[in-house]
């Protein structure tokens, strides 16, 4: 079975803190990507990447950053974190760029920022 | 742009019952994927499909292409099903081109 294990649950952060976010799948996937998810408005992309050093901005990309130094860790990083960033963050992977293939999801890490 | 609509967006319904979930898309796509959410956050891919039916245990998704809608259908519904059921659509090429829709909350009740 794929896995896509997202590193913390449930996050409490303070304004003006950095958060790191820390997502690793054990399929050798190409793709991650990052996600965060808002009541009424589904999920919107932040995020992602198709390869190792690789990174492409998504629909969201403001007050965020990621790193993907090794193929099954993708990072994404909160510079310094403000309340409007409180919400669900998911990180998804998928195999190849560009086919179509199902994708993955982490357990998602809930951040409250405060 | 493509855009994905569900419908309905909330559904309560008893033990038992068979279910149907909407999805229209705008435009052309590759692939259509229904998820699962349940209570707590994780995401688990239901399907994928880029034409016809699959079937899964009581899970059935069709898509009509030239319609540009897909149903996923829940025969004799449990409490376990009670979860928020998206689509995304997948339009092709790029790392991503997934557009999701914003959910279906579903609750069936014993």
């Amino acid at each position: 079975d794929v896995k896509v294990t997202q590193s913390s649950r449930y996050l409490v952060k303070r304004t003006g803190e950095k958060v790191f976010l820390e997502c690793v799948q054990d399929m050798d996937h190409e793709n991650m990507f990052w996600y965060r998810q808002d009541p009424g408005l589904g999920l919107r992309l932040i995020y992602f990447s198709y390869d190792v050093k690789m990174k492409e901005k998504g629909d969201i990309p403001e007050g965020y950053s990621v790193s993907r130094e090794k193929k099954e860790r993708f990072s994404l990083i909160l510079e310094s974190a403000s309340t409007n960033q409180t919400s669900m963050y998911l990180c998804a992977s998928r195999k190849e760029r560009g086919v179509d293939t199902e994708a993955f999801f982490g357990q998602g890490t809930r951040l409250t920022v405060v | 742009k493509n855009e994905v609509e569900q419908s309905p967006q909330n559904l309560t319904a008893q033990e038992g019952e068979f279910i149907t979930i909407n999805c229209s898309y705008s435009v052309g796509i590759s692939a259509l994927h229904w998820l699962q959410q349940h209570p707590g956050g994780g995401i688990v891919s239901l399907f994928m499909l880029s034409s016809g039916k699959k079937k899964h245990g009581r899970l059935i998704a069709t898509i009509n292409i030239q319609e540009k809608h897909s149903s996923l259908h829940i025969t004799a519904s449990h409490p376990r099903d009670s979860a928020v059921y998206i689509c995304a659509s997948h339009s092709g090429g790029g790392a991503d081109g997934l557009t999701f829709g914003k959910g279906t909350h579903l609750i069936i009740q014993p």
